[in-house]
């Protein structure tokens, strides 16, 4: 079945940097979202880019797809404390949504 | 005002129980989930419902039974508990393919 993977699965950067996470997939997909998850908490969702899309922002967050290479980049610029967290992509074939394994960011202050 | 919400947050069980969470969305959403998180945080899709029939039946052992009294509430039944149950569950809503809405998860532990 398809799934997302997740690279790096661990990030360690200090405030201030940017933080780049990359999710690579298998089939074909309506869209793909990204979630994140602090500790002990449910997901929240960040943001979701169509398949017809290539570049997405929202705030400090920039999402690249690449549907020929089935890739596609999160980075969060100028990183505080506070992103830290689990950062999950989620390829979407409707109904189904199927969750990478998550990159762990530790933004150290 | 909490959009999905799930009862129990921690339940801690004897192997052999039978146990229920439960999962209500106040956002109109037609369509709701059961994943299950295990320890290296993977996240997998259980069920999921749409106005209160069953779309998505994924690989579950028949112990666990989800059931859908209306499309607000989907509740998650498990029978004879194991120890390889022990998880986190969290219960998501959406409308059509779009966001979805994850509660606060409900960790389970099976001793």
């Amino acid at each position: 079945s398809q799934q997302g993977e997740e690279d790096p699965q661990a990030l360690s950067i200090q405030e201030g940097e940017n933080a780049t996470m990359n999710c690579s997939y298998k089939t074909s997909i309506n869209n793909l979202q990204w979630y994140r998850q602090n500790s002990g908490r449910g997901l929240v969702h960040l943001i979701l880019i169509r398949s017809n899309e290539r570049e997405k922002h929202s705030g400090r967050l920039r999402v690249t797809l690449d549907t020929s290479k089935k890739s596609s980049s999160l980075l969060i610029t100028a990183s505080r404390a506070a992103d830290t967290a689990s950062y999950f992509c989620a390829t979407d074939r409707s109904p189904r949504l199927t969750f990478g394994e998550g990159t762990q960011l530790t933004v150290n202050p | 005002d909490t959009a999905v919400s799930q009862t129990p947050k921690y339940l801690v069980t004897q192997m052999g129980n039978d146990k229920s969470i439960k999962c209500e969305q106040n956002l109109g959403h037609d369509t709701m989930y059961w994943y299950k998180q295990d320890s290296k945080k993977f996240l997998k899709i259980m069920f999921s419902y749409n106005n209160k029939e069953l779309i998505i039946n994924e690989t579950v052992p028949n112990r666990f039974s989800p059931k859908s009294p209306d499309k607000a509430h989907l509740n998650l039944h498990i029978n004879s508990l194991e120890l390889g149950d022990s998880a986190v569950y969290f219960c998501a809503s959406s409308q059509e393919a779009s966001e979805q809405f994850f509660g606060p998860g409900t960790r389970l532990t099976v001793l």
